[in-house]
């Protein structure tokens, strides 16, 4: 059964930026037809998506993080990572991982991961 | 890039039935009937209920049903049960330069 799993630190401070690490069981994630993709949600309120990734590198990032955002990948690790700079309070929230099924454009997203809480203090 | 349309909070019955629309454009779930939905517990990770519009991932229970009409996607849940009270979201694929977005997410509260 495939797993994700997030992982990272919980504090980052104002200006910095935010790493964190995905790391795939229980399957490849070399695997045709799925993305690897990052989503957060802010405490009180819904998703957002950050940006999604193929195994051979390809990325698509939201375009309102586009400038913040980069998500690489290391099929040897069987993870995929996420970084965002110039972090702020408005970047404090759960963040997910998640398999992203993608079939023509058709997607959807399963499994996820539990979800890491990432705060920006100083 | 806008998100996708929810009611804010639907609520209902045991044993009725509920619908949560999801509204976009023609961009996004007005070209793709390709709206995948969430089910959310309080502090847990989101959970597949729909994916292509319609279908029902294994083990998901059949009282759980989407559809689509114009730019509007519809998830139903029948036989409501205490159980289904939580947050759901919708998701459209939404072009090669936006291409995923999210609904805002709809709290089912079960009377």
């Amino acid at each position: 059964q495939l797993q994700l799993q997030e992982s990272g630190p919980g504090l980052v401070k104002p200006s910095e930026t935010l790493s964190l690490t995905c790391t795939v069981s229980g399957g490849s994630i070399s695997s045709s037809s799925y993305y690897w993709g990052w989503i957060r949600q802010p405490p009180g309120k819904g998703l957002e998506w950050i940006g999604s990734i193929y195994y051979s590198g390809s990325t698509y990032y939201n375009p309102s993080l586009k400038s913040r955002v980069t998500i690489s990948v290391d099929t040897s690790k069987n993870q995929f990572s996420l970084k965002l700079s110039s972090v702020t309070a408005a970047d404090t929230a759960v963040y997910y991982c998640a398999r992203l099924v993608v079939v023509a454009a058709i997607l959807w997203f399963d499994p996820w991961g539990q979800g890491t809480l990432v705060t920006v203090s100083s | 890039q806008s998100a996708l349309t929810q009611p804010a909070s639907v609520s209902g019955s045991p044993g009725q039935s509920i619908t949560i629309s999801c509204t976009g454009t023609s961009s996004d779930v007005g070209s793709y009937n390709l709206v995948s939905w969430y089910q959310q517990h309080p502090g847990k990770a989101p959970k597949l209920m729909i994916y292509e519009g319609s279908k029902r991932p294994s083990g998901v229970s059949n009282r759980f049903s989407g559809s689509k009409s114009g730019n509007t996607a519809s998830l139903t849940i029948s036989g409501l049960q205490a159980e289904d009270e939580a947050d759901y979201y919708c998701c459209s694929y939404a072009g090669s330069s936006s291409f995923v977005v999210f609904g805002g997410g709809t709290k089912l509260t079960v009377l």
